[in-house]
């Protein structure tokens, strides 16, 4: 089964509100996570570093205060899109690292569609 | 930082016969190569990896090879299959065995198209 779990799948939201999109390690406690952005028929596209008890790291060109991070916990990131807009709308995921197997576990995505 | 080049972008090939995706990385300092297999809408699926310290790996039907000097790595699959049909990606990143995890750079994907 999947052992990162992310939601939701899909949600469809209005020009200026907010999304929030969950992602949980199932079995394992995730110090960093990363979120990536996939457009269509592009490639994955790391977005920012998501660090437990600490700030975010974004990568160049991403607006902090637009995709705010949240890492509450060892098991639990959280990435706020804020006042979304149409040319947001884009096939997010999020990824976990699990150090005792050195392998990277990915989100099933949220497919974030902005009318 | 890194960059990671993928060739070809698209690649048909007849049911049986093999497939060859090639990519290049810039950072020397990369010591992990992943192979990912993302069909449309889902999330991306090892297949298979390969760390700076072997030269090939195989699976099955799958193999990698890496050129370390060369900075340069490939995707083998043999007796391909329909449900072999899928975008490809390769990445890589640097292993941080202690704290945080290995973030990935990724190429831009192959589009496999195994044909009847």
């Amino acid at each position: 089964g999947a052992v990162v779990s992310q939601h939701p799948s899909w949600v469809i939201c209005k020009s200026g509100t907010s999304v929030k999109i969950e992602c949980r390690s199932l079995d394992f406690q995730a110090t960093t996570m990363f979120w990536y952005r996939q457009f269509p028929k592009q490639s994955l596209m790391l977005m920012a570093t998501s660090n437990e008890g600490s700030k975010a790291t974004y990568e160049q060109g991403v607006e902090k205060d637009k995709f705010l991070i949240n890492h509450a916990s060892l098991t639990l990131s959280t990435l706020t899109v804020t006042s979304a807009h149409p040319e947001d709308s884009s096939f997010y995921i999020c990824s976990a690292p699990s150090l005792a197997k050195n392998i990277q576990y990915f989100g099933a995505g949220t497919r974030l569609s902005v009318l | 930082g890194e960059n990671v080049e993928q060739h070809p972008s698209t690649l048909s090939v007849q049911e049986g016969d093999s497939a060859v995706i090639k990519c290049t990385y810039s950072d020397s300092a990369s010591n992990y190569f992943p192979w990912y297999k993302q069909e449309l809408g889902k999330r991306p699926q090892l297949i298979i990896d390969i760390r700076s310290n072997v030269g090939e790996k195989k699976d099955q039907r799958i193999a990698v090879t890496l050129n370390k000097t060369a900075k340069h790595f490939s995707l083998h699959i043999t007796e391909t299959q329909p449900e072999d049909s899928a975008v490809y990606f390769c990445a890589a990143s640097t292993i941080i065995l202690t704290g945080g995890g290995n973030k990935l750079t990724f190429g831009t994907g192959t589009q496999l198209k195994v044909e009847l």
